[in-house]
């Protein structure tokens, strides 16, 4: 199957700070990206749909001003959680699919560990 | 919104045993459901799905079902190996609006050598 990457894979960082999540597509274009929380021993939550050269789509309950989402190229997509603070410690996936009607499959990436201290 | 339930939480078997993971859905115009298998510290991976025009899909030691009717689908794995010990989630989604994933609650498969 299709390869998506994310960089890092774990990140401590200081409550208030700022931290970035990069997810690539590997080896196809991603029209659509999706990021995701996972908190431990739960589901993954769908937090916002990233498209490619437009705004993100968050879902309710995500503040978009703290979750910025970047989806420059068709192979990248960025989330920076702002002013991180340890409720915001969790484990974030992010999905990718080739996007169009009818197009299914969503690749996802291995995830990034966020621990704020 | 979709609503995707999950069962059971936890399911242990001995390996050479079956293991049937089972689904439900609300909403009757989701036509893809997907099962990933994830484990411990990484990523979800994709181990078979279906869409709705299909009832069942089988490949290798794993088959999924669809009962569009009732709005359910399940997750069949037979001749269980210790290597099958994860989570396993299954989801749902509307390929012709945004396919945007709803997950169940997931799945601990333990598989007993």
């Amino acid at each position: 199957g299709a390869v998506v990457s994310q960089h890092p894979s774990r990140v401590i960082c200081k409550s208030g700070t700022s931290v970035k999540i990069e997810c690539r597509s590997l080896d196809f274009q991603a029209t659509t990206m999706f990021w995701y929380r996972q908190f431990p021993k739960q589901s993954l939550m769908l937090m916002a749909t990233s498209n490619e050269g437009s705004k993100a789509t968050y879902e309710q309950g995500v503040e978009k001003d703290k979750f910025l989402i970047n989806h420059a190229s068709l192979t990248l997509s960025t989330l920076t959680v702002t002013s991180a603070h340890p409720e915001d410690s969790s484990f974030y996936i992010c999905s990718a699919g080739s996007g169009g009607v009818g197009t299914d499959t969503q690749y996802f990436g291995p995830g990034t560990r966020l621990t704020v201290l | 919104g979709e609503n995707v339930e999950q069962h059971p939480s936890t399911l242990s078997v001995q390996e050479g045993d079956s293991a049937v993971i089972k689904c439900t859905y609300s909403d009757s115009a989701s036509n893809y459901f997907p099962w990933y298998k994830q484990e411990l510290g990484k990523g979800p991976q994709l181990i078979i799905d279906i869409r709705s025009n299909v009832g069942e899909k089988k490949d290798q030691r794993i088959a999924v079902t669809l009962n569009k009717t009732a709005k359910h689908f399940s997750l069949h794995i037979t001749e269980t190996q210790p290597e099958d010990s994860a989570v396993y989630f299954c989801a749902a989604s509307k390929l012709d609006a945004g396919n945007m994933l709803t997950f169940g609650g997931g799945t601990r498969l333990m598989v007993k050598p």
